[in-house]
């Protein structure tokens, strides 16, 4: 079956990028979407965007101008980066298999905990 | 602020059954298909309920899902203390061009 890993540093400083990779295996990454979501602490889900496997892209509209989602399929992974962060951004990132282009996410990553600090 | 709305918390007595709503509009649950998903704690979260009314593999019958108009329900019976997390909605919200979850509604099983 299809498992995800999300790898990357824990902690970013303000204004700089977060970068993450999440890995696919069980499965190749051609077909279906792949998104990522992120939950800040105690809070509820966002989404953040996604990326089909042949490269097209669609981001939430807040997020948009900071966010950059690109796919390796040679590698079975896909990536986030997110720009100029800020204490906000501060969260559990997760990524998640998308079956259907922002809606129907399974199965998802343990998830990975960014924190934004100095 | 959520585009889509859910109570933030909801309670039972274990055997019983709950209901949690998910209240949108035209541009999201109304024309689009409403997933719903469970979140222990600490853990991600994990699909209960796809395209409106269907289980995935592995999800028990004590979990269903309706849509009417432009909200969504998730119904559990026979609650087990198991089933205590955190729940949300998601859907794709057409105006906004992106998908939406609710603002989760954490159940507790007294």
């Amino acid at each position: 079956q299809v498992q995800l890993q999300g790898s990357g540093p824990g902690l970013v400083k303000p204004s700089e990028t977060l970068s993450l990779t999440c890995t696919v295996s069980g499965g190749s990454i051609i077909s279906y979407y792949w998104s990522w979501i992120r939950q800040p602490p105690g809070k509820g889900l966002e989404w953040i965007g996604y990326i089909s496997y042949s490269g097209s892209t669609s981001y939430n509209p807040s997020l948009k101008s900071r966010v950059t989602i690109s796919v390796d399929t040679s590698k079975n992974q896909f990536s986030l980066k997110l720009s100029s962060v800020t204490a906000a951004d501060t969260a559990v990132y997760y990524c998640a298999r998308d079956r259907d282009g922002g809606n129907l996410f399974d199965p998802w990553g343990q998830g990975n905990l960014v924190t934004v600090s100095s | 602020q959520s585009v889509l709305t859910q109570p933030p918390s909801v309670s039972a007595a274990p055997g019983q059954k709950v209901t949690i709503s998910c209240s949108g509009s035209s541009s999201n649950i109304g024309n689009n298909y409403v997933s719903w998903y469970q979140q222990l704690p600490r853990t991600a979260p994990k699909l209960l309920i796809y395209e409106n009314n269907k289980r995935p593999s592995g999800i028990p019958d004590r979990f269903s899902g309706s849509t009417s108009g432009t909200s969504a329900t998730l119904g559990i019976t026979g609650l087990q203390t198991g089933d205590e997390a955190d729940y949300y909605c998601e859907t794709w919200d057409n105006s906004l061009s992106a998908g939406v979850f609710g603002g989760g509604t954490k159940l507790t099983v007294l």
